[in-house]
């Protein structure tokens, strides 16, 4: 049950230039919404998060925008650098955590 | 705090063996999740324990799965009569609170069925 998803496989931009990365949930249940970034042969690493009482969290390049009524959030990371250049995973938390099935973001120099 | 740590970081196995995985959580965290993650596809939620407490195992693929956290501390995970469809990267988290906490990951282990 593929609850949250995350429809973008991949995402390239140039370096300086916005990222946009898109999710999208169905259970109304879920009360807080996370980023993770993930490099090749680690485990995902926490980004940044929301609760479900807020539609805007901001840390340092990175802002998280939460449309609950849309049941989206996005991930905007201004200005993007090379080492963004990651797997970015969306997840959801109810009584555990679910995750979308991550967006490859490459940034070019 | 040396993060969360799991062994072995990489296991082939021939079809039909017995594996288990081990995973050392953060040491003040409470809350251990299992995940499977496969190829181009996000982490799968499998089981997880509130100190020994296995509080939700129902997502865990086949009763050949069965994880264990029997002091509240470490957690096994098992993968009894392995077949090609469980190589995956079985990833393990820890938190401290209940909810609405970020999750610490560790590496993997990286598991080839042949």
């Amino acid at each position: 049950d593929q609850q949250v998803k995350q429809n973008s496989p991949s995402l390239s931009v140039q370096e300086g230039r916005i990222s946009i990365l898109n999710c999208d949930y169905t259970n109304s249940m879920f009360d807080y919404f996370l980023w993770y970034k993930k490099y090749p042969a680690e485990g995902p690493t926490f980004l940044i998060s929301i609760s479900s009482i807020k539609d805007k969290n901001e840390d340092g390049r990175f802002t998280v925008f939460l449309n609950k009524s849309a049941k989206h959030l996005s991930l905007h990371i201004v200005p993007s650098q090379p080492g963004d250049s990651a797997v970015y995973f969306c997840a959801a938390s109810a009584n555990d955590m679910r995750f979308g099935a991550g967006t490859r973001l490459t940034v070019k120099p | 705090d040396t993060g969360v740590s799991q062994d072995p970081r990489h296991k082939i196995t021939k079809r039909g063996q017995n594996v288990t995985f081990r995973c050392d959580p953060i040491s003040e965290h409470n809350r251990l999740y299992w995940y499977r993650q496969t190829l181009g596809q996000g982490p799968e939620f499998l089981t997880y324990f509130q100190n020994e407490a296995q509080l939700e195992k129902s997502r865990l693929l086949s009763d050949r799965f069965s994880a264990e956290r029997p002091k509240g501390s470490f957690s096994t995970l098992e993968i009894q009569r392995t077949e090609q469809g469980d190589s995956a990267m079985y990833l393990c988290a820890s938190s401290f609170r209940a909810t609405n906490e970020k999750l610490f990951f560790g590496s993997g282990t990286q598991l080839s069925v042949l």
